[in-house]
């Protein structure tokens, strides 16, 4: 059974302050790495993507994979109380469209 | 460029009755999925359908089953539904082994 574990949370962090997600997964055969952003509510909006060793810029997000360690993490810069949400990381194999979720972790930015 | 869209937005149904959900893909994506999200889960996959065959499924009953039509839109089925089929339905779609799913802003079920 793949799965994919991160911190339920609360993670609380100041507003302009680095927030850190972070996410392990099991199986070594993943190859692809999402982060989505979810709104109470809403459905999940992806952030960002990696399948590579390294880090992975956009904005103010990061994205950092260590397939060795098997951990994938999402770094958000300058946090503004908009990015208060449940991040969800989600794993992919190579040549299966499924994508399996962690449970999430819910960031509040305090202003 | 429209996005994906899922009808309808709520439901409530009785325990046992049958149910049908109905996602339109974004245009160019050929490939639908279907998630299941409990409240405080994350979306657990349940089928995925390409060129209206599917094309993996999760751990989920038979009784959960899907189309996919020639434009590439979909329905979910659920039959004899339980109380535990409470959950968020989202519908994601994409291109087949390209990055990135786009989310349907989904149906919200209540099984009573």
């Amino acid at each position: 059974q793949k799965e994919v574990e991160q911190n339920s949370g609360p993670l609380s962090v100041p507003e302009g302050a680095i927030a850190s997600l972070n996410c392990t997964y099991s199986d070594r055969g993943s190859q692809s790495f999402f982060w989505y952003r979810q709104y109470s509510g809403k459905s999940p909006e992806l952030i960002m993507f990696i399948y590579s060793n390294g880090d992975k810029e956009d904005g103010r997000f990061t994205a950092q994979l260590n397939k060795a360690s098997q951990y994938v993490s999402l770094l958000i810069r300058d946090s503004q109380p908009s990015d208060s949400a449940t991040y969800l990381c989600a794993v992919r194999d190579f040549g299966n469209e499924k994508l399996t979720f962690g449970t999430g972790t819910r960031l509040t930015i305090i202003p | 460029e429209t996005g994906v869209t899922q009808s309808p937005t709520h439901l409530i149904k009785t325990r046992g009755q049958q149910v049908t959900l109905r996602c339109s893909s974004q245009s160019g994506h050929n490939t639908v999925s279907w998630y299941q999200q409990a409240l405080g889960q994350g979306p657990q996959f349940i089928f995925q359908y390409y060129r209206e065959e599917e094309n993996g499924r999760g751990n989920f009953p038979p009784r959960f089953s899907g189309l996919q039509f020639p434009n590439y839109s979909s329905e979910l089925n659920v039959n004899a539904l339980e109380l535990d089929d409470s959950a968020l339905y989202l519908c994601a779609s994409s291109l087949l082994h390209r990055y990135g799913y786009t989310f349907g802003s989904g149906t919200r079920l209540t099984v009573v």
